[in-house]
């Protein structure tokens, strides 16, 4: 079964750091990403992992958030530093499809997590 | 940046009604649209990619049409489990790889 499953979430104050991982199966990683959701807020896009191992963020992350991916044990990471409240989300680990449509690839997320929760206490 | 605009915020509705879901981009942005559907607590899931392509295992009362700027999804005949919150999200650039706000579909 194709699958990714996130842990590392917890309760910190506000200033610390935190690793969030996600371990695939039934696929090995290449392209992936995080997404995230704030209470009562939609989703906003955090990082992507490109196949060729380019990673980009978020504005709101960048030079906070390092994202990082390990073939050998078929893991990704999102180190996260510097969390103040507005970090406070679920943290969704997923896995980057494509399809070839018009004259290039389309991307799309195709496997989502069940999300890993951060609260950052002020 | 590319905006994604969705409405409306809010939607009420009957099972076995036929509801349209819109969003409108901030440019053209072709035909490369994404849709999920997410219900609390659980894993969001893909129904559409590329505007009209319907991801393996979605049903087919689900559609998603439109290219440029304005997009549809499309669900006939609400079954009790399609009460959830839909999002549109461009793939046209990957940076930043934006979400509409949603569309929480209810029951009336």
């Amino acid at each position: 079964e194709v699958q990714v499953v996130e842990s590392g979430g917890g309760l910190i104050q506000s200033g610390e750091s935190l690793r969030l991982s996600c371990v695939a199966s039934g696929f090995s990683v290449s392209w992936m990403a995080w997404v995230r959701q704030a209470p009562e807020k939609g989703l906003e896009w955090v990082a992507l992992i490109y196949g060729g191992g380019y990673i980009d963020y978020a504005d709101s992350v960048k030079g906070r958030f390092t994202a990082s991916r390990d073939e050998s044990t078929n893991t990704i990471y999102l180190q996260m530093n510097g969390l103040g409240a507005e970090d406070t989300a679920i943290y969704y680990c997923a896995k980057v499809g494509d399809s070839w449509y018009g004259d290039r690839y389309s991307y799309y997320i195709d496997v989502w997590g069940k999300g890993t929760t951060v609260t950052v206490s002020s | 940046d590319i905006q994604m605009t969705q409405s409306p915020f809010f939607l009420s509705a009957s099972v076995g009604d036929t509801v349209n879901l819109t969003c409108r981009a901030s440019q053209n942005i072709n035909s490369y649209v994404n849709w999920y559907q997410h219900k609390p607590g659980r894993a969001p899931n893909l129904l559409i990619y590329a505007a009209s392509a319907l991801h393996s295992g979605v049903p087919s009362r689900f559609s998603g049409s439109g290219s440029g700027t304005d997009f549809t999804l499309t669900i006939r005949s609400l079954h009790p489990e399609d009460f959830a919150t839909y999002y549109c999200q461009q793939s046209y650039t990957l940076s930043p790889w934006t979400f509409g706000q949603g569309t929480k579909v209810e029951i009336k």
